[in-house]
C-alpha cells in the first residue's frame, strides 16, 4: 500500500524568506500524481501545486515550486517570498495514475508559521 | 456557482445518537469523497464513490454509511455515535479524467461525541 510521510509537524519562516517542507513517499508504481493543498485557519482546502511523476520538470506556482525526485521518492515544496498569509498547514498528497484508482493519500501535514 | 457545499458546519451528538453529514456538488462530478481530519493524522478517507449508485470504504470506513442516489449528493451517516468520531469531516469531489487533476473540497463539518 502507499503510504506519505510528512517529518515536520511544524516549521516557522520569517516573512520574505524562504522554507522548504519535506514529503516523503512510498510506492511500487511508476505513475502518479503528487500534490500540495494548503489548510489556513478557515478549514478551507486548497490546491498549491501538482506533480505528474512521468514529467521530469518540477512543478512551479508563482511563489511555489517543488523539488521531485522521483527515485528517492521525494516530494518537497519551497515557499519563496514567504507571506504571513502563507501561515496554513500544509498536506502532501498521492494519488496513482492507474486505471480504476481513484483514492487520495495524505500525510499529516506540516503546520508552516510565518513570523513578521 | 456554489462548488462543494457541507452541512451543518458544527454539530454536538449524544453518544449513542445519530446523524447525517450531508455533501451536495453542483459540477456534475462523479467522483466525491469523504474524509475525516483527527489532529496529527492528517486526512483518512472513509468511503467514495465513483458515480450515481456506487460507493466503496475507505481507510475507516466503520460505524459509517453513505448513500449515492444522485450525481449531486453524497450523505455520510454515522450511527451509534462514539467518541472516537470526534472529527472534522470534508467530502471532496473531481471530475474524472486526468486532464483535470483537482479536489474540491467543503468547508468541513466540525462534530463533537460527548
Amino acid at each position: 500500500a502507499q503510504t506519505v510521510t510528512q517529518s515536520q509537524p511544524e516549521m516557522s519562516v520569517q516573512e520574505a524568506e524562504t522554507v522548504t517542507l519535506s514529503c516523503t513517499y512510498d510506492t511500487s508504481e511508476s505513475d502518479y500524481y503528487l500534490f500540495w493543498y494548503k489548510q489556513p485557519p478557515s478549514r478551507q482546502m486548497i490546491l498549491v501545486i501538482r506533480q505528474e511523476a512521468y514529467k521530469q520538470q518540477n512543478a512551479t506556482e508563482n511563489r511555489f515550486s517543488v523539488n521531485f525526485q522521483k527515485a528517492a521518492k521525494s516530494f518537497s515544496l519551497k515557499i519563496s517570498d514567504s507571506q504571513l498569509g502563507d501561515a496554513a498547514m500544509y498536506f502532501c498528497a498521492y494519488r496513482s495514475a492507474n486505471s480504476g484508482t481513484y483514492k487520495y493519500i495524505f500525510g499529516t501535514g506540516t503546520r508552516l508559521k510565518v513570523l513578521a | 456557482n456554489a462548488g462543494v457545499t457541507q452541512t451543518p458546519k458544527f454539530r454536538i451528538l449524544k453518544i449513542g445518537q445519530s446523524m447525517t453529514l450531508q455533501c451536495t456538488q453542483d459540477m456534475n462530478h462523479n467522483y466525491m469523497y469523504w474524509y475525516r481530519q483527527d489532529p496529527g493524522m492528517g486526512l483518512k478517507l472513509i468511503y467514495y464513490s465513483v458515480g450515481a449508485g456506487i460507493t466503496d470504504k475507505g481507510e475507516v470506513p466503520n460505524g459509517y454509511n453513505v448513500s449515492r442516489s444522485t450525481t449531486e449528493d453524497f450523505p455520510l451517516r454515522l450511527e451509534l455515535a462514539a467518541p472516537s468520531q470526534t472529527s472534522v469531516y470534508f467530502c471532496a469531489s473531481r471530475f474524472p479524467g486526468t486532464g483535470v487533476e483537482k479536489l474540491f473540497f467543503g468547508s468541513g463539518t466540525q462534530l463533537s461525541v460527548l
